[in-house]
């Protein structure tokens, strides 16, 4: 199947820093989703992207859908303690399936305050 | 999650015995997912459906069936669980593009 890759794993940042991540995709995708999961909870989606190149922001967060469409990255400014979690990417193929998503290994980011 | 229920929210079952999920939607959404997360492998999608008994599988189906005879119901089964399918199951519901999918809160399944 698909596989997406997505860096880093892990991230230990303090608070005010500014970070980013990314997805590389083997196949082409559609929509490129960034989604966001606390402890015990469903991920919740952050941001969405469907055009190549597109690039688009959610207050802090600012992501883009990479020109081959075969990646994507994920830019948080002026961490908190609550940007704490696991951050997931997840690529969506073309067609009416709207969630029948490809996600990464995700990314566990912690903020030292 | 307020439009999405999965039931129940933990359980330990034995192997070999049979296990059935429930997602329960109030959101009319036409379609639903069942997804499993296992630590290094994010996401992964088990099945899914486009409406009433229109189901189709996903990355990793092997050992589960699912059933929508309503809308508002996904049931994900495992016929004869196994230790391998210990994991967090997630139900998942979508309508248009723009939302990807909305998730519910995640079942804890256990297997001894």
């Amino acid at each position: 199947g698909q596989q997406l890759n997505q860096s880093p794993q892990s991230m230990f940042i303090q608070e005010g820093e500014d970070v980013s991540m990314n997805c590389t995709s083997s196949s082409i995708f559609n929509t490129w989703l960034w989604y966001k999961q606390d402890p015990g909870e469903g991920p919740v989606l952050l941001i969405a992207l469907y055009k190549a190149g597109e690039l688009t922001s959610n207050g802090r967060l600012t992501a883009q859908f990479g020109i081959t469409r075969k990646d994507s990255f994920l830019n948080i400014s002026a961490s908190i303690p609550s940007d704490v979690g696991i951050y997931f990417c997840a690529g969506q193929p073309g067609g009416t399936s709207y969630g029948k998503l490809t996600f990464g290994q995700g990314t566990i980011l912690t903020v030292h305050p | 999650d307020a439009g999405i229920t999965q039931s129940p929210r933990h359980k330990v079952t034995e192997t070999g015995t049979p296990v059935t999920l429930r997602c329960h939607q109030t959101e009319n959404h036409r379609y639903m997912y069942w997804y499993r997360q296992d630590p290094g492998h994010g996401l992964r999608l088990i099945h899914y459906s486009y409406g009433v008994k229109d189901t189709d599988k996903g990355e990793v189906s092997d050992g589960y069936s699912v059933s929508r005879s309503k809308t508002e119901d996904f049931l994900l089964t495992l016929e004869s669980a196994t230790s391998s399918q210990t994991s967090v199951y997630f139900c998942a519901i979508s309508e248009n593009r723009e939302m990807g999918a909305f998730f519910g809160q995640g079942t804890r399944l256990t297997v001894v």
